[in-house]
């Protein structure tokens, strides 16, 4: 059982570059998140889908988009990458998005934009 | 606003009592989490609390109490592995999870 995977691990991107960052699970679970990680920050949700053709925008969305065509998969674009954008990126699930879900995050990927 | 509380970094002594502290401010609540950081790895979940009180599991303990928008984890029998950090986050009114920055944990033997 894979849980949530993430690809890449770590990616080192130009500025102006379009990016595809993956995330994928098999734990059948109908809320998507992805979030961003910075020092001395706590995690910042980016977007979100609490159901397979629907998303959300979180506290951050800007620069950002996303797409939910089924269950398993939740894959965040950055059209044109800024510096600013460098962070550690968590995607995670939970069965149902609703109060008491726990969420489950996959390894992260890296993100450096020069 | 919306906002999450804890300290920054706390140290502690092998086989010693540590008490981590959260606060929140939100709209809405839905309840409290608590996560584990182990460094360049994922956050794993420790404790959901919705009710006022004590939640117990093995050596880690969550409390919260509404009326005063505070939580704590209470972990005992430290252990070299719970070197870590630990992540405070309340669920808010439209059930999106509000995070702390995190606080870490070194463990001395």
């Amino acid at each position: 059982i894979a849980g949530i995977t993430q690809a890449p691990t770590s990616q080192i991107l130009a500025a102006g570059r379009r990016m595809t960052l993956r995330c994928t699970q098999d734990m059948r679970h109908n809320a998507m998140y992805w979030y961003r990680q910075d020092l001395g920050l706590g995690l910042r949700l980016i977007h979100y889908s609490n159901t397979a053709g629907t998303t959300g925008k979180g506290e951050v969305p800007d620069g950002y988009s996303v797409s939910r065509a089924n269950t398993d998969d939740f894959p965040l674009t950055l059209a044109s990458a800024v510096p600013s954008q460098t962070s550690v990126y968590f995607c995670a699930s939970s069965d149902s998005g609703g109060a008491g879900d726990e969420q489950f995050f996959g390894p992260g990927t890296r993100l450096t934009v020069l | 606003g919306q906002n999450i509380d804890q300290p920054t970094e706390m140290t502690a002594t092998e086989g010693a009592i540590v008490q981590i502290n959260c606060t929140y401010q939100t709209s809405g609540f839905n309840g409290l989490f608590w996560y584990q950081q182990h460094a360049g790895e994922a956050p794993t979940f420790l404790s959901y609390n919705v009710l006022d009180g004590l939640e117990e599991k093995g050596r880690f303990s969550s409390f919260l109490s509404r009326s005063k928008g505070y939580s704590y984890l209470l972990l005992k029998e430290l252990q070299m592995k719970d070197s870590a950090s630990y992540l405070c986050a309340a669920l808010d009114s439209n059930y999106q999870l509000i995070w702390g920055a995190g606080t870490k944990l070194i463990i001395k033997p």
